[in-house]
């Protein structure tokens, strides 16, 4: 059972481009979380997703940036006209079951490191 | 909101017992996770109390007193491998996103 696949490992963007990050939840898990990590600190939440629909967008910024999770296909989180910033570590989180389950685990992919030039 | 304070760093020695703590100010609380983070790698669930007391799984073991806001992650038998960041998180409410702490970063040496 493959884990949770973040592509592209490493992308690197220009000021003002358009920066594209791809989440495939684990197999059988249908909801999906966004974080943001840089260096020496913690995990801060961005956007918690179900199939086609957002649930929890209290952590993204409210300009630039957007997510969703299509019926078919991977979970995209979507920074536009990016800036030197929003370099960081992006790391997508899947779980079988939805936030208020008591025992709730989070499975991590590996992370997109986005670094703006 | 939420916050969360756990020591920066912590050195250990190979072989030895280790104890990582953890304070948390939530308006609620829907309990206390740990998750250890390898240099450029995925964070891994570690464990999980909700109730006060001790959870052990194998050679680590997770505390929590719900009255004095505090836990701790303990690791026993110290491994060079277990050289990583460890973060505890939090949840208010049930319906509210997981909130990690800056993270502790454990070295381990011989």
């Amino acid at each position: 059972n493959a884990g949770v696949m973040q592509n592209p490992r490493h992308l690197v963007r220009r000021r003002g481009q358009e920066a594209r990050l791809r989440c495939s939840p684990m197999k059988g898990h249908s909801h999906v979380y966004w974080y943001r990590q840089l260096p020496e600190e913690g995990l801060k939440f961005m956007v918690y997703l179900q199939k086609e629909n957002i649930i929890d967008e209290s952590g993204m910024p409210k300009e630039r940036f957007s997510a969703e999770f299509p019926k078919e296909g991977p979970s995209i989180l979507r920074i536009q006209q990016v800036v030197r910033g929003d370099s960081a570590a992006y790391f997508c989180a899947s779980s079988p079951w939805g936030q208020g389950r008591s025992n709730e685990k989070l499975f991590f992919g590996s992370g997109t490191q986005l670094s703006v030039l | 909101g939420q916050s969360l304070e756990q020591p920066s760093e912590v050195t250990a020695v190979e072989g030895a017992i280790v104890q990582i703590n953890c304070t948390y100010q939530t308006s609620g609380f829907y309990g206390l996770s740990w998750y250890q983070q390898h240099d450029g790698g995925a964070p891994t669930f570690l464990s999980y109390n909700a109730l006060d007391g001790l959870e052990e799984t194998g050679r680590f073991s997770s505390f929590l007193s719900r009255s004095d806001s505090y836990g701790y992650l303990l690791l026993q038998e110290l491994q060079m491998k277990d050289s990583a960041s460890y973060f505890c998180a939090v949840r208010d409410r049930g319906n509210t996103p997981l909130v990690f702490g800056k993270g502790t970063r454990l070295s381990v040496i011989a």
